[in-house]
């Protein structure tokens, strides 16, 4: 069955680097674009970027553009979010989530996500 | 990217029905059926309850259904169970090529 595990997270100082992973299994990896998505303590959920399927499209939530880098590797069913210039805003859970789609009219929603992974911006 | 705007609660009697809105613009849930919506409970992962304004998942309670008029999609949620209670959140794709959620809304079963 599909599981997406994230990990990478942990304590970092304001204004350092963190780079998350998101492990996938149980469907061919390069058929799906990736999500990533963040909930911030107490706070609702934010879509924070997308990478298609072939990994040479990626699109970013204007809070993250320009700090974040969303990448993959389809030959580790594995995809990325580099996060530079971190600041203490960008505390939260981190999750990525599987794009389906079930025809060229049926996609742009999350049919499976990871359980999550948190980051904590502190000095 | 202004978060699409939901209400910040509704609560609701075993049994009942309650209904969700979600309220966005004609670059968002207006001008896409690329609505979807999401059940999430504490310290667990986002589940999908609806996707393309109206269809249901497999495995996902009957109960649970979607639509769409204008600028606003709406979650109904009939015969109200206490497991439905939890936050719910409404998602669209932009005009932008970029995505949005709603601002969310924790449903209290009373």
């Amino acid at each position: 069955q599909v599981h997406l595990v994230e990990s990478g997270g942990g304590v970092v100082q304001p204004g350092r680097s963190l780079r998350l992973s998101c492990a996938a299994s149980g469907f061919t990896f390069s058929d799906n674009p990736i999500h990533w998505v963040r909930q911030a303590p107490g706070k609702g959920l934010e879509w924070m970027a997308v990478i298609s399927s072939n990994g040479r499209n990626a699109d970013y939530a204007d809070s993250v553009k320009g700090r974040f880098t969303i990448s993959r590797d389809n030959s580790k069913n594995t995809a990325y979010l580099q996060m530079n210039s971190l600041r203490g805003d960008d505390t939260a859970v981190y999750y990525c989530a599987r794009e389906g789609f079930y025809s060229s009219n049926s996609w742009g929603f999350f049919d499976y996500w990871g359980q999550g992974t948190l980051v904590t911006v502190s000095s | 990217q202004s978060a699409l705007a939901q209400p910040a609660s509704v609560s609701g009697s075993p049994g009942q029905s309650i209904t969700i809105s979600c309220s966005g613009t004609s670059s968002d849930v207006g001008g896409y059926d690329h609505v979807s919506w999401y059940q999430h409970h504490p310290d667990k992962a986002p589940k999908l309850i609806i996707y393309d304004v109206r269809s249901r998942p497999s495995g996902v309670s009957n109960r649970f259904s979607g639509s769409k008029s204008g600028n606003t999609a709406s979650l109904t949620i009939s015969g109200l169970q206490a497991e439905d209670e939890a936050d719910y959140y409404c998602f669209s794709y932009t005009s932008s090529y970029t995505y949005v959620f709603g601002s969310g809304t924790k449903v209290t079963v009373l």
